[in-house]
């Protein structure tokens, strides 16, 4: 069966500083796998996506995620945090198998960036 | 624009009534979504049609109906409201062929007292 795991229920990390959200996966095959952001009281936004390829990609607002298949893992980067970053994260999986497109997500990394 | 739109923002009412919630995408995407996330902030699949076809039924009780008159649309309607059905409700629409990626829509707040 999916599943994701978040290990940290709240990430908490100075601006201007380096953060990163752990994630790591289990899924039969190569997965799909993705980065979605809430803001209090919104829906979620999607912010990139790992498919095929390069290891490292480049999303919105200046995250990237690093794909690591020996670890199951896919954590969330960005080099340099801004106070508007803070907000809810949430990693998802798909398998590639699916036909229906079906997400399993993980349980959410609160993310504080202070000034 | 918005892509993916819901109706209503915020749903308040008392148990045992029927109530509806209304999802809309302007995306041409074929494929939609309706999720719940509850108190804690966890996020789970209920359904899935795919141009007016459910594809996906997740263990969700049959008070639960969702419809979708056209793949630009998908409601649920909730019979016999329970307070464990309070919650936020999100749609979700997907495009076809290499587009994985989910859209969401801003969430509906029901409250059950």
């Amino acid at each position: 069966a999916q599943s994701v795991a978040q290990p940290e229920d709240q990430v908490n990390v100075a601006e201007g500083n380096p953060l990163t959200v752990k994630c790591t996966y289990s899924v039969s095959g190569n997965p799909y796998l993705f980065w979605y952001v809430q803001y209090p009281n919104r829906g979620l936004q999607f912010l990139l996506k790992y498919i095929t390829g390069d290891n490292l990609v480049k999303g919105s607002y200046g995250f990237e995620a690093e794909f690591n298949k020996s670890q199951t893992s896919f954590h969330l980067k960005k080099p340099s945090a801004l106070v508007s970053d803070s907000a809810l994260y949430f990693c998802a999986v798909r398998a590639p198998s699916s036909n229906t497109g079906k997400l399993i997500f993980g349980q959410g990394t609160t993310l504080q960036v202070k000034p | 624009d918005t892509a993916v739109s819901q109706t209503p923002k915020y749903l308040v009412t008392q148990m045992g009534n029927d109530k509806s919630i209304k999802c809309e995408q302007n995306l041409g995407h074929d494929t939609m979504y309706w999720y719940k996330q509850d108190s804690k902030k966890f996020l789970k699949i209920m359904f899935s049609y795919n141009n007016k076809e459910l594809i996906i039924n997740e263990t969700v009780p049959n008070r639960f109906s969702p419809k979708s008159p056209d793949k630009a649309h998908l409601n649920l309607h909730i019979n016999s409201l329970e307070l464990g059905d309070s919650a936020v409700y999100f749609c979700a629409s997907r495009g076809a062929g290499s587009s994985y990626e989910q859209y969401f829509g801003p969430g509906t707040r029901l409250t059950v007292t």
